[in-house]
């Protein structure tokens, strides 16, 4: 069965600094990744996806995600955060045969300072 | 955006009360999902739909049940409500089951008094 794990919790980065979320999977096979992100009060909204072929994949609001197989990663990137960042990120990965839903991580908070 | 409602969008209830939860979609997406989320536990998957009349559980289902008689409806209904059921709750759908992205949509906030 996959799983998900998103190391870290809570992360607070300055504006205008980089970003990296962190997000490892478990899954036989080549996976579905997926990265989604929920602002406050808001339903979630997908910012990127890897389903095959170039493993950079460049998402809305100036996210990217590189798909590592040999590290079972698909970590999540931004050059320069903006306040506006701030929320709840999820890494989700499916795949699975049949009628098997995504797997979902339990999210990585973000907050933003100035 | 992808065409889906959710009603109603906050509710509060007490204890041992019948609550249904609506979730409506105009994409007419196959796959149909009740999940809830809690500080501290992330999105929790409560039960699935793959089809019309064809549905099963999640990781939380007890305490819940599901129906769906039309392909755009999908309801939750808690038969009798409790305090650990306070959450927000959101519903999503796709196309296909895991080798697609889901669509949310904007939550409903229970409260059980």
């Amino acid at each position: 069965a996959q799983s998900v794990t998103q190391p870290d919790i809570h992360i607070t980065v300055s504006e205008g600094a980089s970003l990296e979320l962190r997000c490892n999977y478990s899954y036989g096979a080549t996976p579905y990744l997926f990265w989604y992100v929920q602002s406050p009060g808001q339903g979630l909204q997908l910012l990127l996806k890897y389903f095959s072929g170039d493993t950079l994949v460049q998402g809305i609001k100036g996210f990217e995600a590189e798909f590592k197989r040999s590290q079972s990663s698909f970590n999540l990137r931004k050059p320069s955060v903006h306040w506006s960042d701030a929320a709840e990120y999820f890494c989700a990965v499916g795949g699975g045969q049949g009628n098997t839903p995504l797997v979902f991580g339990k999210g990585t908070r973000l907050s933003v300072i100035a | 955006d992808a065409g889906i409602t959710q009603s109603p969008r906050h509710k509060v209830t007490e204890t041992g009360t019948p609550v249904t939860l609506r979730c409506h979609q105009t994409e007419n997406h196959r796959y149909m999902y009740w999940y809830r989320q809690d500080p501290g536990h992330g999105l929790r998957l409560i039960h699935y739909s793959y089809g019309v009349k064809d549905t099963d559980k999640g990781e939380v289902s007890d305490g819940y049940s599901v129906s769906r008689s039309k392909t755009e409806d999908f309801l939750l209904t808690l038969e009798s409500a409790t305090s650990s059921q306070t959450s927000v709750y959101f519903c999503a759908i796709s196309p296909a089951a895991s080798s697609y992205e889901q669509y949310f949509g904007p939550g409903t906030r229970l409260t059980v008094t």
